[in-house]
């Protein structure tokens, strides 16, 4: 079946350091792919997206690309700032299904930025 | 701020009590909503799609009767957890989908304690 698998964390880094969060995925087909965040108190967001393979997503200059031959959707930064931490969550959207139903979750990465 | 509120963010029960968990839109209708479920370092597991006026679609291994769902309203959706035992204990999240954006906003969790 389909399922996602990202690094453990916690992941802590001085600030304006480099941060790269694997994700890789199980799916049949052609999936979408998303990254979503969640500040301490609050609900998940999305943080940004990738519809098909070689599709690069970005926002707040976080990065990912669509790797199909390698089954993955790493998350880069070039230089995290403390406003960063967070946790961070990969997610799978099953293709035919409309991209933001029925999301396949990984467990998540816990990203601590220090001064 | 929030789109979606969850609520309550915390709650203690003892076995054999049941717990209604509240997931409301703020700013859009939404016809879907889901229910998730997470364990202490897992990921976030679909547990059901609650539709609007309608029974909700529960993933396979989720006991209907245990978690039910009401979607009364196009802003509400509620999850009531009945005869609940410290196994249920868990963070329990929910989601909404804005159709018109094809975004799926979440709740900040609630997490649940059963004694």
């Amino acid at each position: 079946g389909n399922s996602v698998t990202q690094m453990e964390g916690p992941v802590t880094l001085s600030e304006e350091a480099f941060l790269t969060i694997n994700c890789t995925y199980t799916a049949t087909g052609y999936p979408s792919l998303f990254w979503y965040v969640q500040y301490p108190g609050e609900g998940l967001q999305l943080l940004l997206k990738a519809t098909k393979a070689d599709d690069k997503g970005s926002n707040k200059g976080f990065e990912a690309t669509y790797r199909k031959e390698t089954t993955s959707f790493h998350l880069e930064k070039g230089s995290v700032q403390v406003s960063d931490s967070a946790v961070y969550f990969c997610a799978l959207g099953p293709q035919g299904s409309g991209g933001y139903n029925k999301l396949i979750f990984g467990a998540g990465t816990r990203l601590a930025v220090h001064p | 701020g929030a789109v979606v509120s969850q609520h309550p963010s915390r709650v203690i029960c003892k076995s054999g009590t049941s717990v209604k968990i509240e997931c409301r839109s703020l700013d859009f209708q939404a016809t879907t909503m889901f229910w998730y479920r997470q364990f202490p370092k897992q990921s976030l597991m679909l547990m059901a799609t609650s539709n609007e006026g309608s029974k909700a679609t529960y993933e396979q291994g989720v006991e209907k009767d245990k978690f039910l769902i009401n979607h009364a309203s196009l802003t509400l959706s509620t999850l009531t957890v009945t005869s609940a035992h410290p196994e249920d204990s868990s963070f329990y999240i929910c989601s909404a989908l804005d159709r018109g954006k094809n975004i799926q906003y979440f709740g900040a969790g609630t997490r649940l304690s059963v004694l």
